[in-house]
């Protein structure tokens, strides 16, 4: 069955205090990772795409990583503005459909 | 360049109401979603569309139907509104559908 589990559900932080956030998946024949950012009543917004194992994005504090099994958003140094919930998606070679995970809610605390 | 819009924000039905939630983009994106977000379920596939004229159903289809009669709009219609289907709605787009997509600001639903 395809899924996709991200974990910790929830992850409070200090400010700087640097951490990761996971997301397993299992599907078959990977097409692309997709990490998004959600912040409260708003829409995901997009922050990268992974393609292959071994790929690495990076942007501000927030750096993806990708394996053949999973991937993990690495947060250096965060600040307040971080706090959001992360979810990650997979879209499988076959078909049109994206796979979301339930989520990571992260707070940093100042 | 406004994205995805979405309207209403906000709106309350009564069992075995019908409506369209609206959702236009203004990037010529040939990929539009629509997905349902519940707490502890994720983003669930609704409805989604690889052009003018072509949707499929995704993982939650029954209780709506969708169409799309132009590049910029993609209409979600609830046929007979219920309880289980209080929600908050996303419309998403992306140029191909391997690409991130861009999301609405989202619909938040309740029916009574």
């Amino acid at each position: 069955e395809d899924q996709v589990t991200q974990s910790p559900e929830a992850l409070r932080l200090q400010e700087g205090e640097s951490s990761s956030l996971n997301c397993s998946y299992t599907v078959s024949g990977l097409r692309g990772l997709f990490w998004y950012r959600q912040d409260p009543g708003k829409g995901p917004e997009f922050l990268f795409t992974l393609y292959s194992a071994g790929e690495e994005k990076e942007k501000e504090r927030l750096k993806a990583t990708l394996t053949k099994k999973e991937s993990f958003l690495h947060i250096t140094a965060p600040k307040p503005e971080d706090s959001a919930t992360y979810l990650c998606a997979v879209r499988k070679n076959t078909g049109n459909q994206f796979y979301f995970g339930t989520g990571t809610s992260l707070t940093v605390i100042p | 360049n406004a994205g995805v819009t979405q309207t209403p924000k906000f709106q309350v039905l009564k069992t075995g109401q019908s409506m369209t939630l609206q959702c236009a983009q203004d990037m010529n994106h040939e990929y539009m979603s629509w997905y349902r977000q519940d707490p502890g379920m994720g983003l669930r596939l609704i409805h989604y569309s690889v052009g003018a004229g072509i949707t499929d159903q995704g993982e939650v289809p029954n209780g709506y139907n969708v169409s799309r009669s132009t590049t910029e709009d993609f209409p979600l219609r609830l046929l007979s509104a219920a309880p289980s289907q209080t929600s908050v709605y996303f419309c998403a787009s992306s140029p191909q559908g391997h690409y991130g997509y861009t999301f609405g600001s989202g619909t938040r639903l309740t029916v009574v």
